[in-house]
């Protein structure tokens, strides 16, 4: 079956400490994307890439870092300089015609 | 500025009854426009999707959604609704990389 995969579902983790999501796709999508979804906020763009070894910020990058080594894979790592990381992470690939996006099922980060 | 509206952001309605969301744009070129659905603590799923032609547009579950340049408008309608269709609504219109989201609106389904 094709589609996105998250890893955990759920993460949780002490105040200053860094952490990867991960993200992997099966669709042969050029594009992939990080959202964060807070209460009320609908989604807001943390970053995103359409080519491997490329990758652009998005409204809310400060804190996070991600990379792209291969096609299937757009980890994202959000650091201690995150303000406030506790969220739920959404994982998103499209192709670059339609841009129709596909999620993955999401990560939700607890920090403490 | 880009940016997409969803006015309600809490809806109830009883099943079996009609369903209209309301989703306004505000975009440079005409864009995509798409409608997503989240259950609790889940990904988001693509209900249906507007690139060009028939402005009425048909999507899984039941759903529809018309397209009305004039009022930058992309409503969302279901002619009956099921207990199962209570979840997070998404609008979202884009073109390239420029995506933009609502912030939702939540539908609650009375037996």
């Amino acid at each position: 079956d094709g589609g996105i995969t998250q890893s955990p579902k759920y993460l949780f983790r002490k105040e200053g400490q860094n952490v990867t999501l991960s993200c992997e796709q099966n669709l042969n999508h050029d594009a992939m994307y990080w959202y964060r979804q807070d209460p009320g906020q609908g989604l807001r763009l943390i970053y995103y890439s359409q080519i491997v070894n490329d990758f652009q910020k998005g409204d809310i990058a400060e804190g996070y870092s991600v990379s792209r080594e291969k096609k299937e894979s757009f980890p994202l790592t959000v650091t201690s300089a995150q303000k406030n990381p506790t969220a739920f992470y959404l994982c998103a690939s499209s192709n670059l015609i339609s841009y129709e996006q596909y999620f993955g099922p999401g990560t939700r980060l607890t920090v403490t | 500025a880009q940016s997409v509206t969803q006015p309600d952001i809490h809806i109830t309605v009883s099943e079996g009854a009609s369903l209209e969301l309301r989703c306004n744009y505000s975009y440079g070129a005409t864009p995509y426009l798409f409608w997503y659905v989240q259950s609790p603590g889940q990904g988001l799923q693509l209900l249906l999707k507007y690139f060009s032609g028939d402005t009425l547009v048909q999507g899984i579950k039941g759903f529809e959604a018309e397209f009305k340049r004039s009022q930058s408008s992309f409503n969302l309608r279901k002619p009956s609704v099921h207990w199962s269709d209570a979840a997070e609504y998404f609008c979202a219109v884009g073109r390239g990389n420029q995506f933009y989201f609502g912030t939702g609106t939540s539908l609650t389904v009375i037996p």
